[in-house]
């Protein structure tokens, strides 16, 4: 069955920089985009960025360009997220999701939690 | 960038209610629409995709119907296990955006 396990969240202070990662297993990693979505405690989702499946094209959401880079590693079935220049408003729990085709999300991690405070 | 607006933010219904939810997009995103339930501590779960087609595994009682700008999200016989919130989002392009939310709640 799909899996997909987060990792890498914690406390970090604003101005730092964090690595997430994704780990896939149960379906062909490399055949697939992958998202990654946040959401603020007691707050909506937010979609965070997207990477086709071979990562040659990458979208962002405006309020994450140019701080997060979202990458994939198809040889260890690992998705990554590094956010740099953290800010207290990027404290959320963040989650990977599989995308199906075209921008929606079939099957989602349990989701790892970034805390961005001095 | 699209905004898409939930309504209302909360529903409280009662078991067997029919229930609907409505989606708002702020420009055409055609059929480009999917729903999502979420329970606390949980991550979203995929009920709708191309704003109808119902998700493998996912139960009759929920159907999707609309396209454009305005979308719905039906339960036709409310159950216990759908009090939760839910959300739409919008795949018309590459920087997705979902609504608000509407919590469901026990009447």
């Amino acid at each position: 069955q799909v899996q997909l396990v987060e990792s890498g969240g914690g406390v970090v202070q604003p101005g730092g920089s964090l690595r997430l990662s994704c780990a896939a297993s149960g379906f062909t990693f490399s055949s697939y985009g992958m998202h990654w979505v946040r959401q603020a405690p007691g707050k909506g989702l937010e979609w965070v960025a997207f990477i086709r499946y071979d990562g040659s094209n990458k979208y962002y959401a405006d309020s994450v360009k140019g701080r997060f880079t979202i990458s994939r590693d198809n040889s260890k079935n690992t998705l990554y997220l590094q956010m740099n220049s953290l800010r207290a408003e990027d404290t959320a729990v963040y989650y990977c999701a599989k995308d199906a085709g075209g921008g929606v999300g079939d099957y989602w991690g349990q989701g790892t939690l970034v805390t961005v405070s001095s | 960038d699209i905004q898409m607006t939930q309504s209302p933010s909360t529903l409280s219904a009662s078991v067997g209610d029919r229930v609907t939810i409505t989606c708002r997009a702020s420009q055409s995103i055609s059929s480009w629409l999917a729903w999502y339930q979420q329970k606390p501590g949980k991550a979203p779960k995929l009920l709708i995709y191309k704003a109808s087609s119902l998700e493998s595994g996912v139960p009759s009682r929920f159907s999707g119907s609309g396209s454009g700008t305005e979308f719905t999200l039906t339960i036709s016989s409310l159950q216990p296990d759908d009090f939760a919130t839910y959300y739409c989002q919008q795949y018309n392009s590459y920087s997705l955006t979902f609504g608000g939310g509407t919590k469901v709640e026990i009447k």
